[in-house]
């Protein structure tokens, strides 16, 4: 089977940057996308083709992609991006699989 | 402002089948542009891919639930369900329905249901 490996925690003080990441052998032909999820409520795209951001989603959010590993970044840090993240992408040897990441919970001190 | 609302049992019994269908709003489930999914979490834990389908029924599931599971499309109704055969504890989970965006290459769910818990217990 196909997996993402993400760090289960990042902890960041408010206005720091916080890189989560995700690798996986895939990632280098299948796009990959970022997910928040607050406490209680469904997860939301804040990236999308590894590196796009959908509209709505503030500009501190970005990702990148270098080989097997993406990078999600949020770059000055606020309360409110404390959350758990998802990174998802697909199997390129199937692409009908798609699989999460484990999720990191990043905590903002 | 496209919607989407789970709707079904919250408890289901061992061994029985657990079914959900996700109502849209605001959307047409009779697009061509989007698949419509399903994925879950046990409690605690992270988010798991179940499947999708689009407006003629085409469908893909996860390689580990594809045994048990069956999801189609109602576009009469602009719904689309989630059946899930001989379940057990570790189906136990919060189940949410999202729009796929199924372009070439391109694969995500951009909007999302706000989930429905559904616990499996005698």
């Amino acid at each position: 089977s196909y997996d993402l490996t993400q760090p289960p925690s990042v902890s960041v003080s408010p206005g720091q940057t916080a890189k989560i990441t995700c690798s996986g052998d895939a990632l280098p032909k299948q796009f990959a996308y970022w997910y928040q999820q607050k406490p209680g409520q469904a997860p939301v795209v804040v990236i999308y083709k590894d590196s796009e951001r959908p509209s709505g989603i503030p500009e501190r959010f970005s990702g990148s992609s270098s080989g097997t590993t993406i990078t999600l970044t949020i770059s000055g840090v606020q309360a409110e991006d404390e959350a758990d993240y998802y990174c998802q992408s697909t199997d390129s040897s199937d692409s009908s699989n798609w699989v999460f990441g484990g999720g990191t919970k990043l905590t903002v001190l | 402002q496209l919607q989407l609302q789970e709707s079904g049992p919250g408890l289901v019994k061992p061994s029985e089948t657990l079914s959900l269908t996700c109502t849209v709003s605001g959307g047409s489930t009779s697009s061509s542009f989007y698949y419509w999914g399903w994925i879950r979490q046990p409690p605690g834990k992270g988010l798991e891919y179940i499947g999708n389908v689009n407006y003629i029924g085409t469908t893909y599931y996860n390689p580990s639930l594809k045994s048990r599971v069956t999801i189609f499309v109602d576009t009469s109704k602009n719904q689309f369900s989630l059946k899930l055969t001989s379940v057990t504890a570790a189906d136990t989970a919060v189940y949410y329905c999202a729009r796929t965006v199924w372009g070439r290459s391109v694969r995500y769910f951009d909007y999302w249901g706000p989930g429905t818990v559904v616990t499996v217990s005698s």
